[in-house]
């Protein structure tokens, strides 16, 4: 069965600080993995995926197959990030995703 | 712009009641999700829909039941409302296709049975 976990509930980081948040998986097969972000007042929304390779908002995130894991890094955070992240997850020639429980991240000016 | 609306945005009812949640799109999309948030719990699947005349049960839907009206409607019930089901719940749409993945979220519905 697939799991998506997220250890840290709250986290708090200085701007200008490197962020880091954790996301660990649970999955037989070849899972694709996803960030998504809702921002203060706004919807859930994507943030960036795994099969994509970006940098978006300066945030990157590696699929590292053998730790299981898809963690969410930023070299410098900005007050702007401050938001709720969720990571999910979507099986191989599923159409389901499964979220983690989230990680509310707060950028302290 | 194309958009998922949900409506209503709020609703406080009793427990007992039966409740619909109702959520439209203009985004063309054919595939329709309905999810509930609880704090500490992330988002948990309800039902989805990847057409008018597909209804699939996710991971909880035990006391909920879906309609798919047309391809640009999908609402969620609450045959009888119980005082567990208060949370915030959210419906989502996809395209169809192996490459499209990403989820388009509506605003989310607050609900809350007394």
């Amino acid at each position: 069965a697939q799991r998506v976990t997220q250890p840290e509930k709250l986290l708090s980081v200085f701007k200008g600080a490197p962020v880091e948040l954790k996301c660990n998986y649970s999955y037989s097969g070849s899972p694709e993995l996803f960030w998504y972000v809702q921002y203060s007042r706004q919807r859930l929304q994507l943030l960036l995926r795994h099969i994509s390779r970006e940098s978006i908002k300066g945030f990157t995130a590696d699929l590292n197959k053998g730790e299981t894991s898809f963690h969410l890094k930023k070299p410098f955070a900005q007050e702007e990030d401050s938001a709720m992240y969720y990571c999910a997850l979507r099986g191989t020639g599923a159409n389901n995703l499964f979220f983690g429980t989230g990680t509310r991240l707060t950028v302290i000016p | 712009d194309a958009d998922v609306t949900q409506t209503p945005r709020n609703r406080i009812t009793k427990t007992g009641k039966r409740i619909m949640l109702e959520c439209s799109q203009t985004k063309g999309h054919d595939r329709m999700y309905w999810y509930r948030q609880d704090p500490g719990l992330g988002l948990q699947l309800i039902y989805y829909s990847f057409d008018v005349k597909d209804i699939n049960k996710g991971e909880i839907s035990d006391g909920y039941s879906v309609s798919r009206q047309a391809q640009a409607k999908f609402s969620l019930s609450l045959e009888s409302a119980i005082p567990n089901q208060t949370a915030l719940y959210f419906c989502a749409t996809s395209p169809s296709g192996t490459g499209s993945s990403e989820q388009f979220f509506g605003p989310g519905t607050r609900l809350t049975v007394l």
